[in-house]
């Protein structure tokens, strides 16, 4: 049962590169949720999707994209890759409606040079 | 000020002590949640509230609305309790506004043998 899982855990950029972190859920949840955090700050929203096709933004979205283009996958994107977003990132699903616990990943620990 | 305040930040305590870390928010709701975060990273969830009290083995959650007050309560603690203690509300969002958790910057409670 491998609930939510995020690739990769670990990753070091340069300023300036790009890449796309991959969160997948085999619970069949609607919603999705990408978070980041940081020493000394509580997990902050980026990013969330209520269903497939369909994305928001969060509290902190600036410098990311997202795309949910099937239901089980959630994908969170650097385009151009900046010292600040070094951060560990976390992924979230839950089932829809109200009171609905959020099942989360392990992280992936990205740094930024 | 944050929306979701947890006190203490820090607690080092002894093995087969009671413990307690309480939460206090500032914002309506639909549930307030306790997650735990072991060194390594993974978050997992403890309990959702909505009202009362609820208890898992040596945990037990209470939550005040009238007060917006919650806390999570250790029996028997043991170093494997070890952990971080996160405190995370899901907003009431008849009003609008994102979906998605807003978190209180966590306890790190060691337990000593």
């Amino acid at each position: 049962n491998a609930g939510v899982t995020q690739t990769p855990k670990f990753r070091v950029l340069k300023t300036g590169q790009s890449m796309t972190l991959l969160c997948a859920q085999d619970m069949n949840h609607e919603y999705m949720y990408w978070y980041r955090q940081d020493p000394g700050m509580g997990l902050r929203l980026i990013h969330y999707s209520v269903g497939e096709g369909t994305t928001a933004k969060g509290e902190v979205p600036d410098g990311y994209n997202v795309s949910r283009l099937k239901k089980q996958n959630f994908l969170l994107g650097l385009e151009s890759a900046a010292p600040s977003q070094t951060s560990v990132y976390f992924c979230a699903s839950r089932r829809q409606g109200p009171r609905q616990p959020q099942h989360f990943g392990d992280g992936t620990r990205l740094s930024i040079l | 000020k944050n929306e979701v305040e947890q006190s203490p930040q820090n607690l080092t305590a002894q093995e087969g002590e009671f413990i307690t870390i309480n939460c206090s928010y500032s914002v309506g709701i639909s549930a307030l949640h306790w997650l735990q975060q072991h060194p390594g990273g993974g978050i997992v969830s403890l309990f959702m509230l909505s009202s009362g009290k609820k208890k898992h083995g040596r945990l037990i959650a209470t939550i005040n609305i009238q007060e917006k007050h919650s806390s999570l309560h250790i029996t028997a603690s043991h170093p494997r309790d070890s952990a971080v203690y996160i405190c995370a509300v899901g907003r009431e969002r008849s009003g609008g506004g994102a979906d998605g958790l807003t978190f209180g910057k966590g306890t790190h409670l060691i337990i000593q043998p």
